[in-house]
């Protein structure tokens, strides 16, 4: 059971290249979503996605784009990378966010660079 | 006021000493409440959820106050593996649910 995998561990880009972050879970998790971290600042919701087909924006979406096709894929794109887009990004799933017990399971994380 | 308020540490404590982690949140809708554990350079993984009665997992004793929005963790017999930041962790309300967090408290455990 491989949990949530993310690709990949270290990527620096050049201002104003694009990319994609991927993420992929095997729990048959209806929910997922992209959270950075940067210093100071904890854990902020960028994308989330309910279920196949469904996305939504949260605290911080500008800059990004996902997508939803199946269950097990929730890709993270940088459209035109940007000095600010340096951070931590971590991918996470959950049968349901929020009901007690059902916590998330993070990846293990993609550290970005934007130089 | 911030969604989700932690003090920020370090608490540097030794070996077998007891500590004790405060958060308070913003959103009286909260219904969900949890404590999770990030070492450094690593993702934050569930340490325990929290529940209105009060709920202990070995070592680890967890507190809800709904009343005042406030949550605590308490670390009894401190182990040196015990060193991480611990993040408080909140339901934002709505039928999303999407998880809010805090900014963590950094915990060294000292020999």
């Amino acid at each position: 059971n491989a949990g949530v995998t993310q690709t990949p561990k270290f990527q620096v880009l050049k201002t104003g290249q694009s990319m994609t972050l991927q993420c992929a879970q095997d729990m048959n998790h209806e929910y997922m979503s992209w959270y950075r971290q940067d210093p100071g600042m904890g854990l902020r919701l960028i994308h989330y996605s309910v279920g196949a087909g469904i996305t939504d924006q949260g605290e911080v979406p500008n800059g990004y784009n996902v997508s939803r096709s199946t269950t097990e894929d929730f890709p993270l794109r940088l459209l035109s990378a940007a000095p600010s887009q340096t951070s931590v990004y971590f991918c996470a799933s959950s049968y349901y966010p929020g009901v007690e017990d059902y916590g998330y399971t993070f990846g293990s994380g993609t550290r970005l660079t934007v130089v | 006021r911030k969604e989700v308020e932690q003090d920020p540490g370090p608490f540097n404590v030794p070996e077998g000493a007891t500590v004790a982690f405060n958060c308070t949140y913003s959103n009286s809708a909260s219904q969900s409440f949890f404590w999770y554990r990030q070492d450094c350079r690593k993702e934050p993984k569930l340490l325990m959820s929290v529940y209105s009665s009060g709920n202990e997992d070995g070592r680890f004793t967890a507190q809800l106050n709904r009343a005042s929005q406030y949550i605590s963790l308490l670390i009894r017999d401190s182990k040196l593996s015990d060193s991480a930041t611990y993040l408080c962790v909140v339901n934002g309300g709505g039928s999303q649910g999407n998880l809010i967090f805090g900014k963590g408290t950094k915990l060294s455990v000292k020999p």
